[in-house]
């Protein structure tokens, strides 16, 4: 049973440029979040979104949107990228997203951006 | 805001020892503590988590307790050993509004063999 898978791996751009990171979730799960984690410290919360709607976002710049697919698979994008956007991206899935008794998060290995 | 404190940022134990990792919650309506594990180059894995209806779990070398008054939980592994060492971030979350986690800054956990 595959867990989440994120991709690309690693992705190198420049400043000004539009990325786009790719998050499929485990068979079954109906939410997706997106975490951004720096260098050093804890992830952040970016975006939650469940059945295509957004439920949620953290304190990111409108340069970060997302959406999610009728296959719950997901896309993370970032316009006009700056140097503090290098991190890890992290992708996590998660049943129906209410933070129900038995809802717990699933975290894919990350897309590793870099802005040069 | 919404804040999750974790301390100590590093932490080095001799192998058989134990270690102890805390957290301290900001926001009252948190109910769900996770704990992950993440590996140099891994995912963040989970490895505990407690509810706020519970004062304590254990998972054979592993526990976590919770301090609802005090918005105090910990993490305490027993004879840790070499596979031990990784960053353990704890986190805090609610049921209600968006399900978004928020995470403790880490420990840096290194298990001298």
């Amino acid at each position: 049973d595959a867990g989440v898978t994120q991709s690309p791996t690693h992705l190198i751009k420049t400043r000004g440029q539009h990325v786009t990171l790719r998050c499929s979730p485990i068979s079954g799960h109906k939410s997706v979040s997106w975490y951004q984690q720096v260098l050093g410290q804890g992830p952040q919360f970016i975006f939650q979104y469940y059945e295509k709607e957004e439920r949620g976002r953290g304190n990111f710049p409108d340069r970060f949107s997302a959406r999610q697919f009728p296959n719950y698979s997901s896309e993370l994008n970032v316009n006009a990228l700056l140097l503090g956007d290098s991190a890890l991206y992290l992708c996590a899935s998660s049943l129906e997203g209410s933070g129900g008794f038995n809802e717990k998060l699933f975290f894919g290995s990350g897309t590793q951006l870099s802005v040069l | 805001g919404e804040n999750v404190e974790q301390h100590p940022s590093t932490l080095s134990v001799q192998e058989g020892d134990s270690a102890v990792i805390k957290c301290t919650y900001s926001d009252s309506a948190s109910n769900y503590f996770p704990w992950y594990k993440q590996e140099l180059g891994k995912r963040p894995q989970l490895i505990i988590d407690i509810r706020s209806n519970v004062g304590e779990k254990k998972d054979q070398r592993i526990a976590v307790t919770l301090n609802k008054t005090a918005k105090h939980f910990s993490l305490h592994i027993t004879e840790t050993q070499p596979e031990d060492s990784a960053v353990y971030f704890c986190a805090a979350s609610r049921a209600s509004g968006t399900y978004k986690y928020i995470f403790g800054t880490g420990t840096r956990l290194k298990v001298l063999a």
